[in-house]
């Protein structure tokens, strides 16, 4: 199974500061996908990442969130200013050229106080 | 999205199979049926997917019903390792798509 990384495990910001969470996967993989989980409840899609552009994203990922892959690697996912709502697990996830199953890193524990 | 109905909860004993149902009876032509599985306090791991024929893995088997309005996932040998909450997910043929991810079956495997 091929293995992904995220960075950092945990992060602690205040409420309005800007986070970056990373995502290290394996360089062929075409599509990549940020998803997040709020501690109890269901994973939720983000945002779909295909040939370094959005190519579907959720009404979740508003104004306040943007994915890049700035290094042709590392995959991340930017929220402007934080609330205490984005507290959650966010997870990446990719896919392999022509495959469906999709998959995960560890995720990113995000606390926002 | 087309939805799945999922148990809530299941109980197994180590070493003995399990058999997950999910129904999917609004279930398109084009979609796949993919189950995946969430350990405690770690990210969703990919499982099995099929979309008409049964299918076999390391980890688990699929099957699927002829009309495809539902589906089983089968352990053979549930381990305690296996307790974990699983999800079955449709998603269009489309490699791009996302998952939607319901509320999926809590697998307890008793010692």
């Amino acid at each position: 199974e091929p293995e992904v990384t995220q960075t950092p495990s945990h992060q602690v910001t205040q409420m309005g500061q800007e986070v970056i969470l990373r995502c290290v996967p394996i360089s062929n993989h075409l599509y990549f996908y940020w998803y997040r989980q709020i501690l109890g409840q269901k994973v939720e899609f983000l945002v779909s990442f295909y040939n370094n552009e959005i190519s579907e994203k959720s009404e979740i990922f508003d104004d306040q969130f943007s994915v890049e892959r700035p290094d042709g690697s590392n995959f991340t996912l930017k929220i402007r200013s934080t609330k205490l709502e984005d507290s959650a697990m966010y997870f990446c996830a990719r896919r392999l050229a022509g495959a469906y199953e999709q998959y995960f890193g560890p995720g990113t524990r995000l606390t926002v106080t | 999205d087309a939805k799945t109905t999922q148990p809530n909860s299941m109980e197994s004993n180590e070493e003995e199979p399990v058999h997950l149902p999910c129904n999917h009876s609004t279930i398109s032509g084009t979609d796949y049926i993919h189950w995946y599985r969430q350990l405690p306090s770690q990210g969703p791991e990919y499982v099995i997917h099929g979309l008409t024929s049964n299918v076999n893995n390391r980890m688990a088997s699929l099957a699927i019903a002829e009309d495809r309005k539902s589906s089983t996932l089968i352990l053979h040998r549930a381990t305690l390792r296996d307790a974990a909450v699983y999800y079955c997910i449709l998603s269009p043929g489309t490699s791009g798509s996302r998952l939607t991810f319901g509320e999926g079956t809590q697998l307890t495997v008793n010692p």
